[in-house]
Parts: structure tokens; C-alpha cells; sequence
């Protein structure tokens, strides 16, 4: 059974503050994570996606990988209210060939001006 | 086309109707994926297509759930009998597939209401 965990949240963060999300996984076969936002009632899109150790920064957003601890985050610089949503992580596993994300439950940024 | 579409936007059925869910992944996307989410939780995945390999159907909650995927690009999400529980969003996705790495675009979901 292949887990992802998150929290839940609410994550609650001033205006202009970093917002830290995080998520651990179980397969150690994934080879690539995504971060995905889900405004309500939207579908999900992606903003992120990190192959290797380490830390990948894009804009306001910076992906960081320890696949030694199967855990894997997204941080959030400058945060504003536009970036309250849901946050979905979602390793790439792979099973038989079949290349899968698996999404966890997300965790919820609420951002306050 | 420039995105994932999904038709029926909404679809509102009896319990015990048969419903159809209708996906057009990204043009040269050879992967798909059929994912639900229920009111308040997370994505469960259902299906998963990759070119013309057998589809992983590993997901599928139970033998009244089944998928098409014809000349590999439009699928269908066919539920029979419909239950109450079966009420949720149904989204899929698209990638460019064949390996790992490759980032999936959702369409903007099918909510299925069962009454």
C-alpha cells in the first residue's frame, strides 16, 4: 500500500510570511514528486516537480528532496492570499511499469493579509 | 486541443443508472489517468492508460467501474448501476507518458451526483 501523508492543516500564515508544507511518502521506487495547488472547487494544477536530492527553486517556490527519508517539501516565499488553497503532494511510483502519482490528502494554506 | 477536456461538466443520474464520463486527454499525450475525489478527501486513483498496453486497472473500486480508451486518446469512465457512494468529482489526467518524469495535466472534472 502506498502512502502519502500530509497535514491537513489548516496552515495559517500572515501576508509576506514563508509557508512550509510538507509530505512523506512510502514507496521508495518514486523517482519524481509533484506539488500540485487546488483552489475549491477546482481541479488540480501543477507548480512544482523535483527528480533530485536537493533543493529546486522556482519564482516564489523552492521544492526540497531527501529521498534517503522519503520526505519531500514545498516552500512558499512572499506568501500572499492568492496562494491560499490546497497543496497536493504526489509522488511518481512505479509498479509493473505503470507510472502512477499518488496524491495525498493535502494540506490546506489559509494566507491573511 | 490546448488542455484535458472532460464532458459532462455535472451529471445528476438515479441511483441504479448506468452514466458514461467522457475524457479528451492533451493532443500526443499518451498517457491518461482517471482519478475521484470525494467531498473532502484526497485523489483516489482509478485507472491508468499507457499507449497501447494493457490499461492498470488496479484502482477500480469494484466491477461496475470500467474504462475505454480508444485509438489512444479519448477514454470513458463507464459506472453501472450506480450507488449514492459514487458520488464525487472525476477527473482526468494526461502525460506525455513512456517513463518517469512526466508531469500529468488534470481536466476540470466531471461532479457526479447520484440521488
Amino acid at each position: 500500500q502506498k502512502e502519502v501523508e500530509q497535514n491537513s492543516g489548516p496552515l495559517s500564515v500572515p501576508e509576506g510570511a514563508i509557508a512550509s508544507l510538507n509530505c512523506t511518502y512510502s514507496d521508495r521506487g518514486s523517482q519524481s514528486f509533484f506539488w500540485y495547488r487546488q483552489y475549491s472547487g477546482k481541479s488540480p494544477e501543477l507548480i512544482m516537480f523535483i527528480y533530485s536530492n536537493g533543493d529546486k527553486e522556482d519564482g516564489r517556490f523552492t521544492a526540497q528532496l531527501n529521498k534517503a527519508s522519503q520526505y519531500v517539501s514545498l516552500l512558499i516565499r512572499d506568501s500572499q492570499p492568492s496562494d491560499s488553497a490546497t497543496y497536493l503532494c504526489a509522488p511518481l511510483g512505479t509498479s509493473g511499469g505503470s507510472y502512477i502519482p499518488t496524491f495525498g490528502r493535502g494540506t490546506s494554506l489559509i494566507v491573511h493579509p | 486541443g490546448a488542455g484535458v477536456s472532460q464532458s459532462p461538466s455535472n451529471k445528476v443520474t438515479e441511483k441504479g443508472k448506468d452514466v458514461e464520463l467522457r475524457c479528451d486527454p492533451i493532443s500526443g499525450h499518451t498517457a491518461l489517468y482517471w482519478y475521484r475525489q470525494s467531498l473532502g478527501q484526497g485523489l483516489e486513483f482509478l485507472i491508468y492508460f499507457q499507449g497501447n498496453s494493457a490499461p492498470d486497472k488496479s484502482g477500480l473500486p469494484s466491477d461496475r467501474f470500467s474504462a475505454e480508451r480508444t485509438g489512444g486518446s479519448v477514454s470513458t469512465l463507464t459506472i453501472q448501476r450506480t450507488q449514492q457512494e459514487d458520488s464525487a468529482v472525476y477527473l482526468c489526467a494526461s502525460s506525455l507518458g513512456g517513463g518517469g518524469g512526466t508531469e500529468a495535466f488534470f481536466g476540470q472534472g466531471t461532479r457526479l451526483t447520484v440521488v
